[in-house]
């Protein structure tokens, strides 16, 4: 079955500069990479996701690119700030999955003033 | 205003007490979910339900037992706690047209002493 990994496990960044996620995934036929936000002792909330037939999606600060062939997709953070500080999950979903994603580990991102 | 809830928020029980966990959502999802998220182990999946009187096990069923028998509720029940169901607990849910966006709970946590 599919799995996902995720890397690093804790970042730490200074206020301002970037910041890069990365997961890879398993099964060639995962077709939906989306990456959820969770802030401290909050729920976890999608904050951007891609599709195979797309190689790069951007929403203002934050980015998701997709690297099918290498079967690995990444977050980037660009100028970031105190309020990106928190836990970012990839996921990977097939599309005869009936609903289910597979989960990386979790990435605790922390911003450094 | 769409949400999910989850009660209670907080629980502290003794070995063998049985327990039950509610969720409930306002949006007509049909496709909801138990995640328990530990540290270091990211979000691991309980149960599942694709719709009413439909249910499936996660990752990690045992344990835990679920019911679905209206729309908007999916209960997670624990026939005999013990302390390794020590967590926090995430109901999630989410719909047929956007149904790999899921939507938390705000969570439960529960200690079993």
């Amino acid at each position: 079955g599919e799995n996902v990994e995720q890397h690093p496990s804790t970042l730490s960044v200074q206020e301002g500069d970037s910041a890069v996620i990365k997961c890879t995934y398993s099964d060639s036929a995962s077709n939906y990479f989306p990456w959820y936000k969770q802030e401290l002792g909050k729920r976890p909330q999608l904050i951007i996701d891609i599709r195979s037939n797309v190689g790069e999606k951007k929403d203002q600060r934050i980015a998701v690119t997709l690297n099918k062939t290498a079967k690995h997709f990444s977050l980037h953070i660009t100028e970031t700030q105190p309020e990106d500080s928190a836990v970012y999950f990839c996921a990977a979903s097939r599309w005869d999955s009936n609903y289910q994603l597979i989960w990386g580990a979790g990435t605790k991102l922390i911003i450094k003033p | 205003e769409a949400q999910v809830t989850q009660n209670p928020r907080y629980l502290i029980t003794v070995t063998g007490k049985k327990l039950t966990v509610t969720c409930s959502q306002n949006m007509n999802h049909e496709y909801m979910s138990w995640y328990r998220q530990d540290p270091g182990l990211g979000l691991r999946q309980i149960y599942y339900s694709m719709n009413v009187e439909v249910t499936d096990k996660g990752d990690v069923p045992e344990g835990y037992k679920v019911s679905r028998k209206e729309k908007r509720n999916f209960p997670l029940i624990l026939e005999s706690p013990s302390p390794n169901q020590t967590s926090l607990y995430f109901c999630a849910s989410s719909s047929g047209t956007r149904k790999y966006e899921q939507f938390f709970g705000p969570g439960t946590r529960l200690t079993v002493l």
